[in-house]
């Protein structure tokens, strides 16, 4: 069975400071893949990441930054110098190739930038 | 190029009636997939479909069901419907089945479903 885990279910920041959202998953697939998607208030789900599980990569893009460890089974996303228009509830979610493209998603992180 | 469209954007509709929802795809995907998400139980997987077949099915009732036609176009229909149906309904569009594994899914942004 696949599950994520969002541990954090509300998260408070100043602007400008820094943010991470943690995301561990469990599976017995070898194959897998790792998504963050943002949703704002208008309701619709926002793709920021994809990565394999073969892929274990940081990658770095502008802002947002994303820590992938198999060895703990986490996919933590860091947000630097956060902004007001950071504010929105963010999604991990995994998927498996023998359930086609079905999402496991995990309950989300409600993140809010204070000015 | 365009998104994901759904329509309605809003609907409220009373218990045991039935509801259809639309979802057009990004052109090009051929794979549509629909959940459910409630503050509850978030997002729950209803199904998905590629080329117009049924790839894969959550664990929802029969009540729950949906096509995808020629053009990739998808409809879910909920029939006799429950005030426990009252949710965000989000249609997810993506290339469907390919080499590079499993892709990225593109959202709409959703029906808001109200069953009273």
């Amino acid at each position: 069975a696949q599950k994520v885990t969002q541990a954090q279910t509300e998260i408070s920041v100043v602007e400008k400071e820094d943010v991470t959202l943690d995301c561990v998953y469990e599976t017995r697939d070898t194959t897998y893949y790792l998504f963050w998607y943002k949703q704002p208030p208008s309701g619709e789900l926002v793709f920021l990441i994809r990565r394999n599980s073969f892929d274990e990569q940081n990658e770095i893009s502008g802002r947002y930054s994303w820590n992938f460890q198999k060895s703990t089974s986490s996919f933590n996303f860091t947000i630097t110098a956060s902004q007001v228009v950071d504010s929105a509830v963010y999604f991990c979610a995994l998927s498996v190739t023998n359930t086609g493209n079905q999402f496991y998603f995990g309950t989300g992180t409600s993140l809010t930038v204070i000015p | 190029k365009a998104g994901v469209t759904q329509t309605p954007r809003y609907l409220i509709k009373t218990r045991g009636q039935q509801v259809t929802l639309s979802c057009s795809p990004i052109s090009g995907h051929r794979s549509v997939s629909w959940y459910q998400q409630t503050p509850g139980q978030g997002l729950q997987f209803l199904f998905e479909y590629f080329s117009e077949t049924q790839r894969n099915k959550g664990n929802f009732p029969g009540r729950f069901s949906g096509r995808q036609f020629s053009n990739s176009r998808s409809e879910m229909n909920v029939s006799t419907l429950e005030l426990g149906d009252s949710a965000l309904y989000l249609c997810a569009s993506s290339l469907g089945p390919r080499q590079g594994g499993n892709t990225e899914a593109f959202f709409g942004q959703g029906t808001r479903l109200t069953v009273v």
